[in-house]
C-alpha cells in the first residue's frame, strides 16, 4: 500500500493564482481531512469528509474548497491564493466511526504565495 | 470546544537522559487523547493513544503517556532518549461523542536530543 500520497511536494504561486493540491489514499478509508501547519500554531483543520459526496468545514476553511467524488481522492482547491495561505498542507485519512482511530498523514505540500 | 496546550515549544536534552513533554487539554466532554510525532520533512505518525482502560499507555519505542483526568493532562515520558528521538511531538484530542475523527492539536514541542 502507498498509504496517503500528496502532490505536488512544493509549489510557488503568485497572489491571485489558483491551484489544486492533490491527495489520494489506497486504504479504503471513509474519513479524509486537510490540515495546514504553521510555525508555533500546530496543525489546524481546514476541511474534512466522512465519505464520498460529503464534506464539511473545519477550523480555518476560508479561501479553500474541497470535493469528494470518490473514496480515494480528496483534492483541496485554492481559488485565489493569498500570502496568508503560505503554509505546509497535510492530508490525512482514517477509518470512520465514533472516533479514536489512527489518522494516516501524507508527506505534505509546502506552498509559498508571493 | 476543546483545546490543547503544550507549554514547552522546545525541549533540549542529552542522550540517555529522561524527558517529559507536557500536554494539558480543556474540554467540556470526554475525549480521546493522542501523541503524534513528526520527523524532519515528513508527515505525522501516531506514537500512542488513550481511548479507555488503563491510564498508562506505551509505544513500541519506549515512550509512555499517562492520562490524568483530574489534572486534564496527558504527559509524554521516556526514561532514556536516543538521538533518533529528535523530532516534533504533537498532543491531540478528539471528542468521544459527535466529534467523529476530528483532531484538535497542540502547538507542538520540538525535542532536540544532543550528544
Amino acid at each position: 500500500n502507498a498509504g496517503v500520497t500528496q502532490t505536488p511536494k512544493f509549489q510557488v504561486l503568485k497572489t491571485g493564482q489558483s491551484m489544486t493540491l492533490q491527495c489520494a489514499q489506497d486504504m479504503n478509508h471513509e474519513y479524509m481531512s486537510w490540515y495546514r501547519q504553521d510555525p508555533g500554531m500546530g496543525l489546524r483543520l481546514i476541511h474534512y469528509s466522512v465519505g464520498a459526496g460529503i464534506t464539511d468545514q473545519g477550523e480555518v476553511p476560508n479561501g479553500y474548497n474541497v470535493s469528494r467524488s470518490t473514496t480515494e481522492d480528496f483534492p483541496l482547491r485554492l481559488l485565489s491564493a493569498a500570502p496568508s495561505q503560505t503554509s505546509v498542507y497535510f492530508c490525512a485519512s482514517s477509518q470512520s466511526g465514533t472516533g479514536g482511530y489512527e489518522q494516516y498523514f501524507g508527506p505534505g505540500t509546502r506552498l509559498t504565495v508571493t | 470546544a476543546q483545546s490543547v496546550t503544550q507549554l514547552d515549544s522546545q525541549v533540549p536534552v542529552f542522550e540517555e537522559a529522561p524527558v517529559e513533554l507536557r500536554c494539558n487539554y480543556s474540554s467540556s466532554v470526554s475525549v480521546y487523547l493522542f501523541w503524534y510525532v513528526q520527523y524532519p520533512n515528513q508527515g505525522l505518525q501516531l506514537l500512542l493513544k488513550y481511548l479507555s482502560g488503563s491510564t498508562l499507555v506505551e509505544s513500541i519505542n519506549g515512550f509512555e503517556a499517562e492520562f490524568n483526568k483530574s489534572q486534564t493532562s496527558f504527559h509524554l515520558r521516556k526514561p532514556s532518549v536516543h538521538i533518533s528521538d529528535t523530532a516534533e511531538y504533537f498532543c491531540a484530542v478528539s471528542v468521544i461523542t459527535g466529534g467523529g475523527n476530528k483532531l484538535t492539536f497542540g502547538t507542538g514541542t520540538q525535542l532536540k536530543v544532543e550528544l
